[in-house]
C-alpha cells in the first residue's frame, strides 16, 4: 500500500498569496488529520475528518485557514492570505475505520516570506 | 484537553548505550502511540501501546495506564536512532495529542 501522499513537499510563497496543500490518505482509511509543526508550538492538530465530515476543527487558527475533504481519497488545506507566521511543516495523517494507528505523510514544508 | 509531558527534553548518548524515555499524561486514554521523527522530518510509527508491553528489536515500550505513564526503552543505541521521539495520546476515536518530544542524539 502507498502511504499518505502530500503535495507540494516544499513551497515558498510571498505574504498575501493563497497556499493550497493537498493530501491523499491511505486507501481504505476513513479518518484524516491535518497537523502543523513549528519549533514554538510543536505538533498541533488543525482539523480532523471522519468519513469526509469535519469532526473537530478547533485547532484551525483563524478564518484564513480552511480545509475540505470532497471525497474519501482527497483533502486540501488552504491558507488565504498567507502570513510569515504560517511558516511551518504541515502534516497529513490517516487512520482506518477499525484501526487505532495513525500514519503520517512526509509533510509539506511551507515558507511564507 | 489532555496534557502530555515527555522527559528528558534532550538526551545525548554514546553509541551502544541504553536509554529510557518517559511520557506522562494527565487523563485516562485508550490510544497511545510512540513516533520517531528522523532528521529528514518523517514521522515513523514505533508502537501502538495503550497498555502493556511490546518489543520490536532493540526498542520496547511499556504503558501503565492506571498510573498514566509510558516508557520507551532503546537498547544498544545506534547513530540511526537519532531524532525526536514523540509520545501521542488520545481517547475514543479522537485525534492524538502530542507531547513536546525527546530529542536524542547518538554519537559514534
Amino acid at each position: 500500500d502507498a502511504g499518505v501522499i502530500q503535495s507540494p513537499r516544499h513551497e515558498v510563497t510571498e505574504m498575501g498569496q493563497e497556499v493550497t496543500l493537498r493530501c491523499k490518505p491511505i486507501s481504505g482509511h476513513n479518518s484524516l488529520f491535518w497537523y502543523r509543526q513549528t519549533m514554538m508550538r510543536g505538533l498541533e492538530l488543525l482539523i480532523y475528518f471522519n468519513n469526509n465530515v469535519p469532526i473537530d476543527d478547533s485547532g484551525m487558527p483563524e478564518d484564513r485557514f480552511s480545509a475540505k475533504m470532497p471525497n474519501a481519497s482527497f483533502s486540501t488545506l488552504k491558507i488565504q492570505p498567507s502570513e510569515p507566521r504560517d511558516s511551518a511543516v504541515y502534516f497529513c495523517a490517516s487512520r482506518r475505520t477499525t484501526g487505532n494507528t495513525i500514519y503520517f505523510g512526509e509533510g509539506s514544508w511551507l515558507t511564507v516570506v | 484537553g489532555i496534557q502530555v509531558e515527555q522527559s528528558p527534553p534532550d538526551l545525548i548518548l554514546q553509541e551502544g548505550a541504553n536509554s529510557t524515555l518517559r511520557c506522562n499524561f494527565s487523563d485516562s486514554v485508550n490510544n497511545l502511540q510512540w513516533f520517531h521523527q528522523n532528521p529528514w522530518g518523517q514521522l515513523i510509527n514505533l508502537f501502538y501501546i495503550p497498555s502493556g508491553t511490546k518489543q520490536n528489536g532493540r526498542l520496547s515500550a511499556t504503558t501503565v495506564a492506571t498510573e498514566r505513564y509510558s516508557l520507551l526503552y532503546i537498547s544498544s543505541s545506534q547513530t540511526t536512532d537519532s531524532g525526536v521521539y514523540f509520545c501521542a495520546v488520545g481517547t475514543g476515536r479522537r485525534a492524538l495529542t502530542f507531547g513536546s518530544g525527546t530529542r536524542l542524539q547518538v554519537q559514534p
